[in-house]
């Protein structure tokens, strides 16, 4: 059973738009968020954090918001750029007990960002 | 500075063989991760160590995986004998710092066809 799940399995915009990429969780354990970011051939890259204490968090063109009441967080990337055309995954950790050590990723979501 | 590196990054065997994947972590991270990649399950957690203590494998699929961190600079996750079905992307990752309160820096992967 998926306790983390990005239910859009592909996503493509035009370059300087907003991409919004979407994730759901269901344990109410999960209190700390994250987002990669994966290339083709090459290993995930983190790009994004939440704590369960905060709704919003910004950095650069990147900004995740957390929506506690629905188990849902979302990226947001503004302006879109092409070398943003990657694989998304949403991660989430808080579940493992005394240490806070596990990551549940999602699926992904595969953004494509059309010149 | 190296990140973490994986080998080998490709491996074809056939059903029944022996298959060793290594990894090296970033230099002065004491926490390693094994994970597996595949179309089905997505990114899931094979064995987390901390200071070369395996602390968590109940990820471990089966008997046929073993997994050992002799020391802070090596890991080695074990497949035998090998099955078709164990095909996959293979990540190793390494943290900072014991648990989870930041990110995970992955290697490149290791993909494994089982023939």
């Amino acid at each position: 059973d998926q306790q983390v799940k990005q239910n859009s399995p592909s996503l493509s915009v035009q370059e300087g738009r907003i991409s919004i990429l979407n994730c759901d969780y269901t344990n109410s354990m999960f209190d700390y968020f994250l987002w990669y970011k994966k290339y083709p051939a090459e290993g995930p890259t983190f790009l994004i954090s939440i704590s369960s204490i905060k709704d919003k968090n910004e950095d650069g063109r990147f900004t995740v918001f957390l929506n506690k009441s629905a188990k849902h967080l979302s990226l947001h990337i503004v302006p879109s750029q092409p070398g943003d055309s990657a694989v998304y995954f949403c991660a989430a950790s808080g579940d493992s007990g005394g240490s806070n050590y596990k990551l549940t990723f999602g699926k992904g979501t595969l953004l494509t960002v059309n010149p | 500075d190296a990140g973490v590196i994986q080998s080998p990054r490709h491996e074809v065997t056939e059903m029944g063989q022996e298959v060793t994947l290594r990894c090296k972590p970033i230099s002065g991270h004491n926490s390693l991760f094994w994970y597996r990649q595949t179309m089905m399950r997505g990114l899931e957690l094979l064995i987390y160590f901390n200071n070369n203590v395996p602390i968590d494998d109940s990820g471990m699929p089966e008997d046929r995986f073993s997994a050992k961190m002799p020391n802070a600079s090596f890991s080695t996750l074990k497949i035998q004998p090998s099955e078709p079905r164990d095909s996959a992307v293979y990540f190793c990752a390494s943290s900072p710092r014991e648990g989870l309160t930041g990110e995970l820096f992955f290697g490149e992967g290791s993909r494994l066809t089982v023939l």
